[in-house]
């Protein structure tokens, strides 16, 4: 799991509420990373920043939200708007866009 | 939008024999990676292969690369149990931005 924290393991929600994933690196990378993997999936792309107050929707944006005001935190918001929430939660860096990625250990969010 | 694809979907070999996975992509690349995700963990990098690169090896791992067929494989010599997981290959288009992953290829190793 490298130098990315992510926490919690496991988050509970109620459907309605909006809820704040955290993503911490101390790996001095400028990229970071957002993906979304549902059970037995591949990764989809939600958000990503390429340096600090700076961030692109990747292909399922819709129902989150981001922020990169540090460059070693992008924290990822679900939103009541987020029609199928359940799912688990990657956060990722790399040093840029042509290198590899660093994954975090992941959030398994369930909403009911 | 789905870029690379693995092949098989499932994989299941006795320990100590050799696996082979394939990833075949549509659009040409800056660089080809392959990653590895054990059961509800974050993804582990493997390799990194770049366009110009038609092999390279890993310890017990070896990616080649045929830019021509857009397709890439990944063997795993002398499989270990620890080797089972799920294994991903991911591209970086030019100008994409992003890398994209493929749906993965899920490998047991059975004792």
């Amino acid at each position: 799991d490298g130098g990315i924290t992510q926490s919690p393991k496991y988050l509970f929600r109620k459907e309605g509420q909006n809820v704040t994933l955290s993503c911490e690196q101390n790996l001095n990378h400028d990229a970071m990373y957002w993906y979304r993997q549902d059970p037995g999936q591949g990764l989809r792309l939600i958000y990503y920043s390429q340096i600090v107050n700076d961030f692109q929707k990747g292909d399922i944006a819709e129902g989150y939200s981001v922020s990169r005001e540090k460059k070693e935190s992008f924290p990822l918001t679900v939103t009541s708007a987020q029609k199928n929430p359940t799912a688990f939660y990657l956060c990722a860096s790399s040093i840029d866009r042509e290198n590899e990625q660093y994954f975090g250990p992941g959030t398994r969010l369930t909403v009911t | 939008s789905q870029q690379g694809e693995e092949d098989p979907q499932a994989l299941s070999i006795q320990e100590g024999e050799n696996a082979t996975m394939n990833c075949s992509y549509k659009t040409s690349i800056n660089n080809l990676q392959w990653y590895r995700q054990n059961s509800g963990r974050g993804l582990v990098h493997l390799i990194l292969i770049r366009s110009n690169e038609r092999e390279k090896h890993s310890g017990r791992l070896r990616v080649t690369l045929d830019t021509s067929k857009k397709s890439s494989s990944l063997l795993i010599t002398a499989s270990r149990a620890a080797d089972t997981a799920s294994y991903f290959c991911a591209t970086d288009a030019p100008g994409a931005q992003k890398l994209v992953f493929g749906q993965g290829t899920r490998l047991t190793i059975n004792p």
